[in-house]
């Protein structure tokens, strides 16, 4: 199985600052099948960006998605209030899909 | 609107089965793909399983050991995850999502359930 690996486990950042979350594949994840996910207290999960770089519907622009291969990342350009979260990335390129462990962003 | 809702909270014992529910409207049910994830308090997600609502076929995680069971009813554009034998590390939010159309290109989860905890306790 693919092993996804995040980090920092835990970033703090100011609002206004820009964030960037790593996620890493023991091995290569084919076609960009590649997704992020956001998750806050008490809610399910939400879509951010499917196939690496895709933006998921209604999911604002300061959001952006790249890599490919063994090696992804997950930018938020200008961080608001509401983006401190979980957020989560997944491999849906092979069975079981897997997903990293996680990185908290937590205000400074 | 496109939703998955799933049934309610639900306490077991240790040894028992439990059975989620997730009915799905706004789209065709039988077009998409249907996962189950899990998320045990404080943790990660885990995926459970998928079917294939058009014709019934499975997929399970075998580092469940066979305890998961995942069905569907069409007339009532509703599928099911059954796990068995539960244990308390089974105590968890469980979530069904649906994936990308059926015979297409592999897709991530766009719509989520709102979860269903299941606590394991005697």
């Amino acid at each position: 199985e693919i092993v996804l690996t995040q980090s920092p486990g835990t970033l703090s950042l100011s609002p206004g600052e820009r964030a960037t979350l790593s996620c890493r594949a023991s091995q290569s994840v084919g076609s960009s099948y590649l997704a992020w996910y956001q998750q806050k207290p008490g809610q399910a999960p939400r879509l951010l960006i499917y196939g690496a770089s895709s933006r998921a519907t209604g999911i604002p622009d300061r959001f952006s998605g790249s890599g490919s291969g063994t090696d992804f990342t997950l930018t938020i350009s200008r961080l608001e209030p509401e983006d401190f979260a979980v957020y989560y990335c997944q491999q849906y390129d092979s069975s079981p899909r897997t997903f990293g462990q996680g990185t908290k962003l937590e205000i400074k | 609107q496109v939703q998955l809702v799933q049934s309610g909270a639900e306490v077991k014992k240790p040894g028992a089965s439990m059975k989620v529910s997730c009915k799905a409207s706004g789209y065709t049910f039988t077009g998409y793909y249907v996962h189950w994830v899990r998320q045990a308090p404080g943790q990660g997600l885990h995926w459970m399983a998928w079917i294939n609502p058009g014709n019934g076929d499975t997929r399970e995680n075998q580092k469940f050991q066979g305890r998961v069971t995942v069905t569907r009813d069409t007339s009532l554009s509703t599928a099911y995850m059954e796990l068995s034998r539960l244990e308390s590390d089974d105590t968890a939010m469980y979530y069904c999502a649906r994936g990308g159309p059926i015979a297409t290109l592999p897709d991530a989860f766009h719509i989520w359930g709102q979860g269903t905890m299941v606590t394991v306790s005697s």
